[in-house]
């Protein structure tokens, strides 16, 4: 248990389709990210929040949108999506935004397949 | 571009001690080089960080050469449960975070 939570944690569907992820951290920490894991490369950021703002966003295509109500939660809005959007879509969590020392904490992550 | 270079995989045997080796030549002067192990079904979890010489705590030691531009994390007596994948990560100065693509670990009997 590393007090980030990913919900749901599988989600099929359809190109036409509009769905949400939801991350919650119960860590107190300042930072947000959402990094998208597909086999054998590497994690790509895709947003970074600090303090609800959004700080970075990584050439992510329109048809992802994140929101961050508050420092605890955060989602990822998903319509249109493409069959290679299929992926892990992991959320994370640090006391500070990208800080060479600070830990990321990282949810389970959402299966994402897109049919 | 700052890239991170690890092997995609290895085998070892338990009780042996494994070295993962990840090249990272451009690093830059404030970046802090940072290993997560990762199972099936889980987010990466932290192992250990530095930023020189040798770092060592309850689970594993971080070697990094005067130059920087590679690490070695180091498991000693592993056992199958560190059947993982291990990612290093360069970076955290510029606000970039470099990810390694993993080198996948398979601990035998």
């Amino acid at each position: 248990e590393t007090g980030v939570t990913q919900t749901p944690r599988h989600l099929v569907m359809g190109m036409t389709n509009k769905k949400s992820l939801k991350c919650e951290q119960h860590l107190g920490h300042n930072a947000m990210y959402w990094y998208k894991q597909s086999a054998k490369k590497p994690l790509e950021l895709m947003f970074v929040y600090n303090f609800k703002e959004q700080t970075e966003n990584n050439s992510v295509p329109s048809r992802f949108s994140p929101e961050c109500p508050n420092s605890s939660h955060l989602f990822l809005h998903l319509h249109t999506l493409q069959p290679e959007d299929s992926a892990l879509y992991l959320c994370a969590s640090s006391l500070k935004e990208r800080v060479s020392t600070d830990t990321q904490y990282f949810g389970p992550g959402t299966r994402l397949t897109v049919l | 571009l700052a890239k991170t270079t690890q092997p995609i995989s290895m085998d070892s045997y338990e009780g042996q001690e494994v070295n993962i080796t990840c090249s990272h030549n451009n690093i830059a002067t404030n970046d802090y080089i940072t290993w997560y192990q990762q199972f099936p079904s889980q987010g990466p979890r932290f192992i250990i960080q530095g930023y020189k010489t040798k770092v060592t705590n309850e689970v594993a030691s971080l070697f990094i050469p005067a130059d920087r531009k590679s690490s070695t994390l180091s498991l000693p007596r592993v056992s199958l449960s560190d059947t993982a994948v291990y990612y290093c990560l360069v970076g955290g100065s510029n606000y970039q975070l470099i990810w390694g693509a993993g080198t996948k670990l398979i601990i035998k009997p």
